[in-house]
């Protein structure tokens, strides 16, 4: 079975601050895919970015990074010189390749509240 | 080009009452999934549709819960008899047809607003 742990339940940081936000995943599949949505006060949730199993690479997206490290089963997500406006609760996902008549359903870890203080 | 819109965006219910949430994916998306977010559970699969079949209801409970996407109009989340412990944000998602002949799509799902139920 698949799961998402994001051990840091609440963060607070000081604006212009670097954050970095934890995520471990379980799986048994050799095929899968990692994603992070931003879920911001008004509620709705917004991708941020999605990685495939193969692709180690980590990725840059302006003031946002990612490292993807298959040998700690990590997908971090990485915030430089936070704004107030990064405020929002966090979830990392896991999907599994599947056979049958599944799906690849997203499996959410419990979130992590950010808060950038001015 | 529109996003995956929801609607009603907040929903109130009395106890025994029934309730139908309604999701139109993105243009050219045909898969569905429905999630639900409780306090303290977070985000939770409920069921995957394409258009007019189920495809995985694993997340559904048993009992009062039903969806569909028919082929015109959007994806129903219907619940009947609710009660106080439906109260919840419901969101749906879609995604893009699977690619290179797969029927599942691999593709991101992207989140509508969400469905905000409070059953009094």
């Amino acid at each position: 079975a698949q799961k998402v742990t994001q051990a840091q339940t609440e963060i607070s940081v000081v604006e212009k601050e670097d954050v970095t936000l934890d995520c471990v995943y379980e799986t048994r599949d050799t095929t899968y895919y990692l994603f992070w949505y931003k879920q911001p006060p008004s509620g709705e949730l917004v991708f941020l970015i999605r990685r495939n199993s193969f692709d180690e690479q980590n990725e840059i997206s302006g003031r946002y990074s990612w490292n993807f490290q298959k040998s700690t089963s990590s997908f971090n997500f990485t915030i430089t010189a936070s704004q107030v406006v990064d405020s929002a609760v966090y979830f990392c996902a896991l999907s599994e390749a599947y056979s049958g008549a599944g799906s690849y359903q997203l499996t959410f870890g419990k979130g992590t509240k950010l808060s950038v203080i001015p | 080009n529109a996003g995956v819109m929801q609607n009603p965006r907040h929903l109130v219910r009395r106890r025994g009452q029934e309730a139908r949430l309604r999701c139109s994916p993105m243009k050219g998306h045909s898969h569905v999934y429905w999630y639900r977010q409780l306090p303290e559970e977070g985000l939770k699969f409920m069921v995957y549709l394409q258009k007019e079949n189920i495809i995985d209801e694993s997340g559904m409970p048993k009992e009062r819960f039903s969806a569909e996407f028919p082929k015109e109009g959007p994806s129903i989340l219907r619940i009947q008899q609710v009660v106080r412990g439906d109260s919840a944000a419901y969101f749906c998602a879609s995604s893009p047809p699977g690619t290179s002949g797969r029927t599942l799509s691999t593709d991101t799902q992207y989140f509508g607003p969400g469905t905000r139920l409070t059953v009094l």
